[in-house]
């Protein structure tokens, strides 16, 4: 277990349509990163916050959009949904950034169908 | 340039054979090479990771070497058994958002077969 948690595990849902993903982070970590993982592709970096305030964007569609809260914990939201969207949304986070370890939550998995 | 390029997609070797996967980059500023693995339907994890202060760094059985003047680091796995077999991601640090995103490498797929 990382310590990184996320929420929901699964999701299905239909095109055109908008869902959120939830990310909590270690405790005393102050970064969160999103990555998207389609089948058998690789990890591909949308974006990451720090204490708060957005620090580095990849190449993440203008239908998404992420956020992270006084709390820590960060939201993903997804809209407009494609079939292409179908992937495993990880969350990480870490210390600071990118030259510190990144611990990685279960993941959510998206089906749209 | 924010790329690394990983080599081979798939990798495999017989139980107690040696693995080697080799990463390319081409960012000089470079100076932080982490290596994930993420077995089937799990999270990835780090496993090791070196700075550009050393040229290579020991854990057990893995081992990272790196070669700043080629621009390239290396992950080495000696006496590979079944439960090395996963999925395996080198990565670095991006000079666009001011190095605080990892950019990984499209990861190569080793299977140890007893």
């Amino acid at each position: 277990d990382s310590g990184v948690t996320q929420t929901p595990k699964h999701l299905i849902t239909a095109t055109g349509q908008r869902v959120t993903l939830r990310c909590s982070p270690r405790s005393g970590d102050l970064s969160v990163y999103w990555y998207q993982q389609s089948l058998d592709q690789g990890l591909q970096f949308l974006i990451q916050y720090y204490n708060g305030e957005e620090r580095a964007k990849g190449n993440i569609l203008e239908r998404f959009s992420a956020q992270q809260f006084p709390d820590l914990h960060s939201e993903l939201n997804l809209s407009s949904l494609e079939l292409g969207d179908s992937a495993l949304y990880f969350c990480a986070s870490s210390i600071g950034g990118a030259y510190n370890e990144q611990f990685f939550g279960p993941g959510t998995r998206l089906t749209v169908l | 340039g924010e790329n690394v390029e990983q080599h081979p997609s798939t990798l495999s070797v017989q139980e107690g054979d040696s693995a080697v996967i080799k990463c390319t980059y081409s960012d000089s500023a470079s100076n932080y090479f982490p290596w994930y693995k993420q077995e089937l339907g799990k999270r990835p994890q780090l496993i090791i990771d070196i700075r550009s202060n050393v040229g290579e760094k020991k854990d057990q059985r893995i081992a990272v070497t790196l070669n700043k003047t080629a621009k390239h680091f290396s992950l080495h796995i000696t006496e590979t058994q079944p439960e090395d077999s996963a999925v395996y991601f080198c990565a670095l640090p991006s000079p666009s958002g001011g190095y605080n995103k990892l950019i990984f490498g499209a990861g190569t797929r080793l299977a140890v077969h007893p």
